[in-house]
């Protein structure tokens, strides 16, 4: 998926584990996104960064970190994985207003 | 109450026919509102924004009714690639939060 590359695309973590799942875009654009999408619950807005070193929660940040250190990467951090975290984790820019551009996605299990 | 609302489905049509999908949002300040779709096992993508006026693109024709905090979408001569989850996304203030629906799943039908 050209401009926003998501990494692992598939984890399958015990509980209690850590981990980060990280996002890179080529697209030069200032607000990213990390959300995840369950069954029947639509996508949720875990994190946004508006711009590179600024960070915001979103709708269910409990048990994530994130890290916005340039313009171009956006990590996700579990320090602590739990069985409710297995999710589908999509990683976003918004590139114009309105238009998010999703990463292809991140399967992550915890047992 | 969910912020956006829609009809799960699965809504299972034929080739050819003509399908509504409906969408309800609860926070009157919302500024912007599209729609997205979701193939299985993939990333949403955008398929078109909704204008107030109403508008089309090709076979899809998006509506927004602000009074009654409602979108909608219509899609004609449905094809087998229409196949899809469809979302239903308003934007909060400043336009930065989105706010994404369960997604209506569309089966089209040999």
């Amino acid at each position: 998926n050209a401009g926003v590359t998501q990494t692992p695309k598939f984890q399958v973590l015990k509980t209690g584990q850590s981990m980060t799942l990280q996002c890179a875009q080529d697209m030069n654009h200032n607000s990213m996104y990390w959300y995840r999408q369950d069954p029947g619950m639509g996508l949720r807005l875990i994190y946004y960064s508006a711009s590179e070193g600024t960070t915001d929660k979103g709708e269910v940040p409990n048990g994530y970190n994130v890290s916005r250190l340039n313009k171009r990467e956006f990590s996700l951090r579990l320090e602590s994985a739990a069985p409710s975290q297995t999710s589908v984790y999509f990683c976003a820019l918004s590139v114009n207003t309105g238009e998010l551009f999703f990463g292809e996605g991140s399967r992550l299990t915890v047992l | 109450r969910k912020e956006v609302e829609q009809d799960p489905g699965p809504f299972n049509v034929p080739e050819g026919a003509t399908v509504a999908f409906n969408c309800t949002y609860s926070n009157s300040a919302s500024q912007s509102f599209f729609w997205y779709r979701q193939d299985c096992r993939k990333e949403p993508k955008l398929l078109m924004s909704v204008y107030s006026s109403g508008n089309e693109d090709g076979r899809f024709t998006a509506q927004l009714n602000r009074a009654s905090q409602y979108i909608s979408l219509l899609i004609r001569d449905s094809k087998l690639s229409d196949s899809a989850t469809y979302l239903c996304v308003v934007t909060r203030s400043g336009g930065q939060n989105f706010v994404f629906g369960p997604g209506t799943r569309l089966s089209v039908l040999p």
